[in-house]
């Protein structure tokens, strides 16, 4: 198993572009989180997904979509990216519920000029 | 304003020197769980509390859950190196609800 994965690993951005941020798990987990991680912060929950089809917003989620089409995937949109934005980004996915243990991807590291 | 809260921020200590962190809470959490991450990597495992007063043992690494369900704390004896990382408490209300996490403590232990 792969596990967690988490496309691409480095970004560089301009104010005002549009990406998505890829992520997968091959684990069958109907938990997926997205969190981004900023010095001093710890992790900040932006939106989660407790399976296909529903996603839920998390702590931060302004400036960010996401949409679970699938149980493997849950992408991570930004619409018009910000300076703000820039951030280390994680996806975890966990079996039957957050407060069981979360296995995280390896991370985006995002940077917007 | 963080829901858990966690100090010290940053500790630096001799390899051999016990130590004890500690997340805190005003809410009532119905499990509390300590994460290790080390740099460029992502949060890993290391235990889940869901009972009041409950202690959990995980070779040098002691985890204890407050009675009160608010707080929780984590001891190691004789730290070694291999211990030096980012320790996440993280917190869910209920067992099917999102999970929060605190701002982290970065360990560092000096050989």
């Amino acid at each position: 198993n792969a596990g967690v994965t988490q496309t691409p690993k480095f970004q560089v951005l301009k104010t005002g572009q549009s990406m998505t941020l890829q992520c997968a798990q091959d684990m069958n987990h109907e938990y997926m989180s997205w969190y981004r991680q900023d010095p001093g912060m710890g992790l900040r929950l932006i939106h989660y997904s407790v399976g296909a089809g529903i996603t839920d917003q998390g702590e931060v989620p302004n400036g960010y979509n996401v949409s679970r089409s699938t149980t493997e995937d849950f992408p991570l949109r930004l619409l018009s990216a910000a300076p703000s934005q820039t951030s280390v980004y994680f996806c975890a996915s966990s079996y039957s519920g957050f407060s069981y243990e979360q296995y995280f991807g390896p991370g985006t590291r995002l940077t917007v000029t | 304003t963080q829901l858990l809260e966690q100090s010290p921020q940053f500790l630096s200590i001799q390899e051999g020197e016990n130590l004890t962190v500690y997340c805190n809470s005003s809410s009532v959490f119905s499990s509390l769980q300590w994460y290790r991450q080390e740099p460029g990597e992502g949060p890993v495992l290391l235990v889940t509390v869901v009972t009041g007063g409950e202690v959990k043992k995980l070779k040098r690494l002691t985890f204890q859950f407050g009675d009160a369900r608010k707080d929780s704390s984590l001891h190691i004896t004789a730290a070694q190196p291999g211990d030096t990382g980012l320790y996440l408490c993280a917190g869910a209300k209920t067992s099917y609800d999102k999970v929060i996490f605190g701002p982290g403590t970065s360990l560092s232990v000096i050989p």
